[in-house]
């Protein structure tokens, strides 16, 4: 299994402002995944976010607005930049570990 | 990408009744897991089916993978109040395609 500290769990900020959420890992892994989850909806997945490397970003994501950092191999940070309330939704890091994806507890991002 | 669709979308159940979600991809899967999410909480995983035809177990959950690997099924037998919750299948290798999932509710 693989244990996901996450931080943030909550926050509400204004508009216009930036959020860094935090992700910690118990073990080394290779790649982190950040996914976002709108009120009511599924599991979009936002960027791969590779050691030593830019991260990748899926269709419709981009750095400017979502930065990562990925300074080792246990930790990772993404930012929600410039919010809108269009931003408001839970932001989940996440690792694959024997082909199973594990989930940190989520950040619960409300932007007013 | 992939696309994986789900059905249905909700599902309100009677305590103690059977009910079964579809999941469908637009091409074929390596593999297919299932995740549940409880209010507030955050997806779990609960298996992955990777054969073609594979059927596996757990408890009163039977998970079911298509002969083609593009569908599979979630079917709970006597639904309990514990059962409450998002019920997501999700296909692809490290970068996983998630269905909408379905919201199930029950009736006491």
């Amino acid at each position: 299994s693989a244990v996901i500290s996450q931080k943030p769990s909550r926050d509400i900020c204004q508009r216009g402002t930036s959020l860094t959420i935090q992700c910690q890992v118990d073990s080394q892994v290779t790649m982190m995944f950040w996914y976002r989850q709108q009120p009511g909806q599924s599991l979009t997945l936002i960027a791969t976010a590779n050691q030593g490397s830019e991260a990748t970003y899926e269709s419709g994501f981009v750095i400017d607005k979502f930065p990562i950092s990925r300074p080792n191999l246990t930790f990772s940070t993404l930012t929600v930049s410039n919010m809108s309330p269009e931003d408001s939704s839970i932001y989940l890091c996440s690792v694959n570990r024997d082909g199973i994806q594990y989930f940190g507890a989520g950040t619960r991002l409300s932007v007013l | 990408g992939q696309q994986v669709m789900q059905i249905p979308q909700y599902q309100h159940v009677q305590e103690g009744e059977d009910f079964t979600t579809y999941c469908n991809s637009s091409t074929t899967l390596s593999n297919i897991q299932w995740y549940k999410q409880r209010p507030g909480g955050h997806p779990v995983f609960l298996i992955q089916l990777v054969k073609s035809g594979e059927v596996k177990k757990q408890k009163r959950l039977t998970f079911q993978f298509g002969e083609a690997k593009k569908n599979s099924s979630l079917h709970i037998t006597a639904t309990q109040t514990t059962d409450v919750g998002t019920y997501f299948c999700a296909g692809g290798d490290y970068k996983l395609s998630f269905g909408a999932g379905t919201t199930v509710t029950v009736r006491a």
